[in-house]
């Protein structure tokens, strides 16, 4: 079975340092991965995708086939980069998402 | 297009009561999704349809909870009778068989069950 796993829960960084928010993931096929982010009372929104392989709001993220992992990245953190995280698998050939648990975010001055 | 269009955005109800969350898709998406967030589960998908069918219920709760999808257009998520362990911000998404093959979601439903 698929699984998406965050470790980190809370994740605490001062503005301007650097973040990797940690996904790792078990399937055996080639998955197609996401990343969504949700701001404060707000409806979660697609971040990035791997198969796009760009970056928005100056994050990014890469997919590790070796490593199962799609951490998340950015050099420098801003305080507006603050809110939930999650990241999601999707099976080839399916609809259906599967997401890892989150990770907060909290960026302070 | 509005995206995907959820209501009530609050719903407050007393153990035992009845309760119906909506929603509407985004015109043109075959797909749509109901999720549960708390915060000691993350998001936890319940039921997705594809094209008006349900495929895959397995995250559904319990027989307290059921889904149906009448038509492209709208969905109803029903928790009868509901329990305070059903407390939580259930979200609705859709999404389209597109070359983007995005989910895109609903604002949320944030249920209190007193």
């Amino acid at each position: 079975a698929q699984r998406v796993t965050q470790p980190e829960k809370l994740l605490s960084v001062f503005k301007g340092a650097p973040v990797e928010l940690k996904c790792n993931y078990s399937y055996s096929g080639s998955p197609e991965l996401f990343w969504y982010v949700q701001y404060s009372r707000q409806r979660l929104q697609l971040l990035l995708r791997h198969i796009s392989r760009e970056s928005i709001k100056g994050f990014t993220a890469d997919l590790n086939k070796g490593e199962t992992s799609f951490h998340l990245k950015k050099p420098f953190a801003q305080e507006e980069d603050s809110a939930m995280y999650y990241c999601a698998l999707r099976q080839e050939g399916f609809q259906k998402l599967v997401f890892g648990t989150g990770t907060r975010l909290l960026v302070s001055p | 297009d509005a995206g995907v269009i959820q209501s009530p955005r609050h719903e407050v109800t007393e153990m035992g009561q009845e309760v119906t969350l909506r929603c509407k898709p985004i015109s043109g998406h075959n797909s749509l999704f109901w999720y549960r967030q708390t915060m000691m589960r993350g998001l936890e998908l319940l039921i997705y349809f594809n094209n008006n069918v349900p495929i895959d219920d397995s995250g559904m709760p319990e027989d307290r909870f059921s889904a149906k999808m009448p038509n492209a257009s709208f969905s109803t998520l029903k928790i009868q009778p509901s329990e305070p362990r059903d407390s939580a911000v259930y979200f609705c998404a859709s999404n389209s068989r597109d070359r983007k093959n995005i989910q895109y979601f609903g604002a949320g439903t944030r249920l209190s069950v007193l």
